[in-house]
C-alpha cells in the first residue's frame, strides 16, 4: 500500500495567516492527489483533486501543489469557517490512501 | 446534485454481521460515472477505504477487509450497500457512503455518516 504521511499533525494560526500543510506519499503518485477538509460531525468535503485543481464551490484562498512524492495545500488567508482537519488521499492506485489529518486550529 | 443517505443498525454484537445501505438520489447508481465507495473512521481517528461496486456489480476491496466485506448494488433501488462480517470492536467507526469518480478516484460526494458501535 502506499502510506501517506501528513506534516505537521496539528497547526494553530489565526485568522487572516497563511497556511501550508504537507502531503508526502511513500512513492511516487504523479498528480493523483486529493484534498479535504472535515468538520466535527460533518463528513469530508473535497477541496482540490488532481494535485491542483479546485473542486467547484471551493473559495480561490485554497490551491494545492506538487507531484511525484510531494504535495501542499495552501490556505492564502484564514477565515474562521477554515478552523477543520484536514486530510490528503492519493488516488493513484488501490487501495486508495489518507494521510493522518492535521488538525488546524485557533 | 447527488445526494447520499446511509442507513442501518448502530448497534452491532461482536462475531456478527455489520449491513449498511446507501441511498442515492439526484443522480443514479448506474450513471456509469461513478463507482460508489465505502469509508469508514473509527472515533477519533482517520479515514480508510473499504471498498467500492461498480453499477455492473464489478467490485474492489481494500485488501486490509477482503475476506470479510461485500458490496453489492441495487439499480431497481438506485442504492447499494455493505456487509462486514465477524465484526470487533475494532470495526466500531463512522462508515461514510460516497461517490468516486470513475477516472479520477476521487470522492466528490459523501452521505452525512452513520456512527455502527460494535458491542454486547
Amino acid at each position: 500500500d502506499i502510506q501517506m504521511t501528513q506534516s505537521p499533525s496539528s497547526l494553530s494560526a489565526s485568522v487572516g495567516d497563511r497556511v501550508t500543510i504537507t502531503c508526502r506519499a511513500t512513492h511516487s503518485i504523479s498528480s493523483d492527489l486529493n484534498w479535504y477538509q472535515q468538520k466535527p460531525g460533518k463528513a469530508p468535503r473535497l477541496l482540490i483533486y488532481a494535485a491542483s485543481s479546485l473542486q467547484s464551490g471551493v473559495p480561490p484562498r485554497f490551491s494545492g501543489s506538487g507531484s511525484g512524492t510531494d504535495f501542499t495545500l495552501t490556505i492564502s488567508s484564514l477565515q474562521p469557517e477554515d478552523f477543520a482537519t484536514y486530510y490528503c488521499q492519493q488516488s493513484y492506485t488501490s487501495p486508495y490512501t489518507f494521510g493522518q489529518g492535521t488538525k488546524l486550529d485557533i | 446534485q447527488v445526494q447520499l443517505q446511509e442507513s442501518g443498525p448502530g448497534l452491532v454484537k461482536p462475531s456478527e454481521t455489520l449491513s449498511l445501505t446507501c441511498s442515492v438520489s439526484g443522480g443514479s447508481v448506474s450513471s456509469g460515472y461513478y463507482y460508489w465507495s465505502w469509508i469508514r473512521q473509527p472515533p477519533g481517528k482517520g479515514l480508510e477505504w473499504i471498498g467500492y461496486v461498480y453499477y455492473s456489480g464489478s467490485t474492489n476491496y481494500n485488501p486490509s477487509l477482503k475476506s470479510r466485506v461485500t458490496l453489492l448494488v441495487d439499480t431497481s433501488k438506485n442504492q447499494f450497500s455493505l456487509k462486514l462480517n465477524s465484526v470487533t470492536a475494532a470495526d466500531t467507526a463512522v462508515y461514510y457512503c460516497a461517490s468516486q469518480h470513475v477516472m479520477a478516484y476521487f470522492f466528490d460526494y459523501w452521505g452525512q455518516g452513520t456512527l455502527v458501535t460494535v458491542s454486547s
